[in-house]
Order: C-alpha cells, then sequence, then structure tokens
C-alpha cells in the first residue's frame, strides 16, 4: 500500500507569512494528488488537484507543487481566514483512497 | 444548488444499525462516483466506501468490510450507506462527497456537511 505522510503536523504563521506543507508518498505517484482545506465543524473544501491545479474559486495565493513522491501546499501571503487543517489526498490508484494525517495552520 | 445533503445519523448501541442516506440535488447524479468519507472527533478523514456512477464497481475500507454496505438508486439521485454491527470505533461525522469522474478512485469536488453518528450504551 502507498503511504502518505504529511508535515507539519502542526504549523504556527502570522497573516502575510508565507507557509508551505509537504506531503511525500511512498511509491511513484505521479501527479494524483490533491489538496484539501478544512474549517473547524465544517466538511472539507477542494482546493488543488493533480498536484498543481487550482479548483474554480479557489484564491491565487493557494499553489501546489510536485510529482513522483514529494509535493508542497503554498500559501504565497496568510489571510485570516486561511487557518485551517489541510489534507493531502493520493487519488486514481483504486482501491486506494488514501489521505495525509493532516496539518493545522495556526495563529501564531 | 448543486449540492449533497446527508440524513440519517444518531445515537445507536454497539452491535446495532443505521442507515445514512445522502440525496444530490442539481447535477446528473449518475455521472458521477460517490463516497462516504467519515471523521471520528478531533481526528483526520478517514474514507470508508465509494461507490460508480452505475452502481457497478464499489469499494469498502477493510475497517468496515462485511459491516457496512453502499448502494444507491440513481432514479432518486440518492446515495446510501448500511451501517451494521456497529462499534465505538465508529463513531465520526459521515461525510458524503462526490468524486470528480463516474468510476472509482477520483478526488471529491463536492462535499456535504456531514450527518453525526454516536456509537455508545
Amino acid at each position: 500500500d502507498i503511504q502518505m505522510t504529511q508535515s507539519p503536523s502542526t504549523l504556527s504563521a502570522s497573516v502575510g507569512d508565507r507557509v508551505t506543507i509537504t506531503c511525500r508518498a511512498s511509491q511513484n505517484i505521479n501527479t494524483w494528488l490533491a489538496w484539501y482545506q478544512q474549517k473547524p465543524g465544517k466538511a472539507p473544501e477542494l482546493l488543488i488537484y493533480d498536484a498543481s491545479s487550482l479548483e474554480s474559486g479557489v484564491p491565487s495565493r493557494f499553489s501546489g507543487r510536485g510529482s513522483g513522491t514529494e509535493f508542497t501546499l503554498t500559501i504565497s501571503s496568510l489571510q485570516p481566514d486561511d487557518f485551517a487543517t489541510y489534507y493531502c489526498q493520493l487519488y486514481n490508484s483504486y482501491p486506494m483512497y488514501t489521505f495525509g494525517q493532516g496539518t493545522k495552520l495556526e495563529i501564531k | 444548488e448543486v449540492q449533497v445533503l446527508e440524513s440519517g445519523g444518531g445515537l445507536v448501541q454497539p452491535g446495532g444499525s443505521l442507515r445514512l442516506s445522502c440525496e444530490g440535488t442539481g447535477f446528473t447524479f449518475s455521472s458521477y462516483a460517490m463516497s462516504w468519507v467519515r471523521q471520528a472527533p478531533g481526528k483526520g478523514l478517514d474514507w470508508v466506501s465509494s461507490m460508480a456512477g452505475s452502481g457497478g464497481s464499489t469499494y469498502h475500507a477493510d475497517s468496515v468490510k462485511g459491516r457496512f454496505t453502499i448502494s444507491r438508486d440513481n432514479s432518486k439521485n440518492t446515495l446510501y450507506l448500511q451501517m451494521n454491527s456497529l462499534r465505538a470505533e465508529d463513531t465520526a461525522v459521515y461525510y458524503c462527497a462526490r468524486e470528480v469522474g463516474v468510476q472509482l478512485g477520483w478526488y471529491c469536488d463536492l462535499w456535504g456537511r456531514g450527518t453525526l453518528v454516536t456509537v455508545s450504551s
């Protein structure tokens, strides 16, 4: 089974900071990676798919990069609304539906 | 409005059963695979079950295999999750989510608000 490892598990940052979250796969997954944002008490929302494609309506300060085994989600300038938990997800690997453990982005 | 809406959650005793429903509106329901994803209190996301748009192919996580059954009625635009032999560790918010393809194994672009299942005596 392919394992997905996210880091860090918690990240403290300030409004205006540039932050990067990393997701590593235990095997080559090409660009079959999505990123989600989840706020407390709410459902996850899709941010990025195919490792770097921005979902419609998502602010351009969010970007994704990577292929193979290492992927990043970057927020270029943190806004108050961005403090949430972020998950990566492997797909197109039926029957595997694998989420990363999550990264909680907190206000410093 | 394009949305999915879950129902059917509640409090159930260990060993009991519950059926969740998820109605999709505003899109051609049969054109999309659909999934159930759960989240235990304070924990991360955990994929439970998925079904192709046609209803042919299904997937169940090992943790629920043999106890949970996913099904759908495309004439009613509704996805179901029959949960039997429930355990305390099944306590979670259960989200219904639309996958971007008709076959299994994709990411989800539309999520419901979730329904809480609590397994406790």
